[in-house]
């Protein structure tokens, strides 16, 4: 079975550029997150999607933060414009009932 | 808010000990406590998970023990192995049904040969 896809897997742009993330959850999972994890920190959960619908954005930064989970499968993050302080891997991981699965992340680094 | 404490947050024990992480949780809802392991420029890990309704739970080397009363639960490795070298994160759920996770802040677990 294949696992959690995520491109790019390392990103670096100044701040105040835009970026965008993307994802493939496990075939037949329903729920996908976005987790934000700064070194040395556990993930964050920033947005949980079930199926095409947001669960949970209450920890996402609205003004920079966006998500979306177009037809339910793929998802992409995107952060515009970035600041120093969104340096961090942005994980995502998917589910089909508890257990989350998570991809190798995309390492951010904001000059 | 909701809360997982983790310590310690740095351990080093000897090839072939045992290695103990402990967890504390605030949110008395919370009734699914996974454990992950995270290795250098990769993604967390499922290793093993317990629900509310059991007291112990055990897969070859890793135990996860719950304690509901006092909202405490841990991780326990034997006969440690340098491949166990890494992060480690617990994690509780949240209100129940929306499978929404608060991690602790980590271990980093060394295994010296």
């Amino acid at each position: 079975e294949a696992g959690v896809a995520q491109s790019p897997r390392y990103k670096i742009i100044e701040k105040r550029q835009s970026v965008a993330f993307w994802c493939n959850p496990i075939s037949g999972h329903a729920t996908l997150y976005w987790y934000q994890q700064i070194l040395g920190q556990g993930p964050k959960l920033l947005i949980q999607f079930q199926n095409n619908g947001v669960v949970d954005d209450s920890q996402l930064p609205k003004d920079r933060f966006s998500a979306e989970r177009l037809k339910g499968v793929d998802s992409t993050l995107k952060i515009q414009p970035a600041k120093l302080e969104d340096s961090a891997v942005y994980l995502c991981a998917s589910s089909a009932s508890y257990e989350q699965y998570f991809g190798p992340g995309t390492r951010l680094t904001v000059t | 808010g909701e809360n997982v404490e983790q310590h310690p947050s740095t351990l080093s024990v000897q090839e072939g000990d045992s290695a103990v992480i402990k967890c504390t949780y605030s949110d008395s809802a919370s009734n699914y406590f996974p454990w992950y392991k995270q290795e250098l420029g990769k993604g967390p890990q499922l290793i093993i998970d317990i629900r509310s309704n059991v007291g112990e739970k055990k897969d070859q080397r890793i135990a996860v023990t719950l304690n509901k009363t006092a909202k405490h639960f841990s991780l326990h490795i034997t006969e440690t192995q340098p491949e166990d070298s890494a992060v480690y994160f617990c994690a509780a759920s949240g209100a129940s049904g929306t499978y929404k996770y608060i991690f602790g802040t980590g271990t980093r677990l060394k295994v010296l040969a």
